[in-house]
């Protein structure tokens, strides 16, 4: 059974770039599947950040491409998320995740939680 | 606003039948046979619960199915449970640039 466990800062000054770590168990990244990112702001619906699948090819949300890299490293079974120059619209609970197809989530991590603010 | 409209609220009670709908465009829900459904309870990550249109992952009870015509998909919960009461969301493949987009969620009540 893969498990997904999201981590990093939970505190992120405005301007500054968000860096996820999405650490896989259960399953090895290099064997396939899609792996993803979701956002949820505070008290809101959720948002489709990205994914990638595992040999790299990657799909984004044009409203954050220009500030969004999703990468994985097989050699440490991890997916990560760096979204940059972050303000306040940027503060949610961040979910990782994956599927055999980048338009839904299978199985999702319990989320990250990004405060932006000085 | 979400590119996709759900309605704000459902309820029902223990042992009825309800219904979300989730409405889009020819450009995504009508479109595509992409959709998906995903279960929150509050402080929990979503969990899928119906995707491609009416396909159930392992585990999801069938009490739960999806179903599409024309533009709009509908999440179907029949014998409702007091553990059903959760935020619902729908989410579609759409053929724009935006690829992935989501409605803004509807609140179950189990009265």
């Amino acid at each position: 059974q893969v498990q997904l466990q999201g981590s990093g800062p939970g505190l992120v000054k405005p301007s500054e770039t968000l860096s996820l770590t999405c650490t896989v168990s259960g399953y090895s990244i290099s064997n396939g599947y899609y792996w993803g990112w979701i956002r949820q702001p505070p008290g809101k619906g959720l948002e489709w950040i990205g994914s990638i699948y595992h040999s790299g090819s990657t799909y984004y949300n044009p409203s954050l491409k220009s500030r969004v890299i999703i990468s994985v490293d097989t050699s440490k079974n991890q997916s990560s998320l760096k979204l940059s120059s972050v303000t306040a619209a940027d503060t949610a609970v961040y979910y990782c995740g994956v599927s055999p197809y980048y338009y839904y989530m299978d199985v999702w991590g319990k989320g990250a939680t990004v405060t932006v603010s000085s | 606003q979400s590119a996709l409209t759900q309605p704000a609220s459902v309820s029902g009670s223990p042992g009825q039948s309800i219904t979300i709908s989730c409405t889009g465009t020819s450009s995504d829900v009508g479109g595509y046979n992409y959709v998906s459904w995903y279960q929150q309870h509050p402080g929990k990550a979503p969990k899928l619960m119906v995707y491609d249109v009416s396909n159930r992952p392992s585990g999801v009870s069938n009490r739960f199915s999806g179903s599409r015509s024309g533009n709009t998909a509908s999440l179907t919960i029949s014998g409702l449970q007091a553990e059903d009461e959760a935020d619902y969301y729908c989410s579609s493949y759409t053929g724009s640039s935006t690829l992935v987009v989501f409605g803004g969620g509807t609140k179950l009540t189990v009265l």
